[in-house]
């Protein structure tokens, strides 16, 4: 089993859908969890990022975290055509040297 | 213009041949990492490095070799031994828990 599983998708939405994000662990020792955003043939730049338990929210998206669950979500609302993306979910434990990421979800939001 | 800088964007190796990939940085990164990405499989940790003159195997690291001689520099060499070579490559400098990335070496083994 991997320490972070996330579905690879495609997931494919019109334009101005809720779109939820998720990724399941296995670790509990995680501490910092963050989601990427990686447009094609580009490399993964931060998006949010979350420390502990709790909500996040910055403009129309919004970082969940259920350690108890060892769930965490993105949700992004009034998608958006640019939102489309791959989105990868990563963990790491405090002091910790390597972050662990998820296979990534590919999103398609259509005009 | 400050970043990650990784050359070249495509690159093509015959089987058997040993290939270097570039990794630059200007935002005085102690730490560096190299990825490597295939379909479906998310990115996964090939070396990294904290310090100048130190480095660390990662996860996948057969077939692969670094150096760090300078902190602005972290070239990855891919060998003839690495038996799946073709994938995306991509390297990061690190600030606190946040990865920089570049954008990517494609390499395609011919």
């Amino acid at each position: 089993q991997k320490e972070v599983e996330q579905d690879p998708g495609p997931l494919s939405v019109p334009e101005g859908a809720i779109v939820s994000l998720n990724c399941t662990y296995s670790n509990s020792a995680f501490q910092y969890f963050m989601w990427y955003r990686q447009y094609s043939r580009k490399g993964p730049e931060l998006l949010m990022y979350t420390y502990s338990s709790g909500n996040k929210e910055d403009g129309r998206f919004t970082a969940q975290v259920d350690k108890s669950s060892k769930y965490i979500s993105l949700f992004i609302r009034d998608s958006q055509p640019s939102d489309s993306a791959t989105y990868l979910c990563a963990m790491e434990e405090t002091g910790g040297f390597k972050t662990i990421f998820g296979a990534g979800t590919r999103l398609f939001v259509k005009a | 213009d400050g970043g990650i800088t990784q050359s070249p964007k495509y690159l093509f190796r015959k089987e058997g041949q040993n290939v270097t990939l570039s990794c630059e940085q200007n935002l005085n990164h102690d730490a560096m990492y190299w990825y490597r990405q295939d379909p479906g499989q998310g990115l996964r940790l090939i070396y990294y490095s904290q310090i100048v003159n130190d480095f660390q195997k990662g996860d996948i690291a057969e077939g692969y070799s670094v150096s760090r001689e300078k902190k602005e520099s972290f070239p990855l060499t891919v060998t003839s031994a690495q038996k799946n070579p073709t994938a995306f490559y991509l390297c990061a400098g690190r600030q606190g828990k946040e990865a920089f990335f570049g954008q990517g070496t494609r390499l395609t083994v011919v």
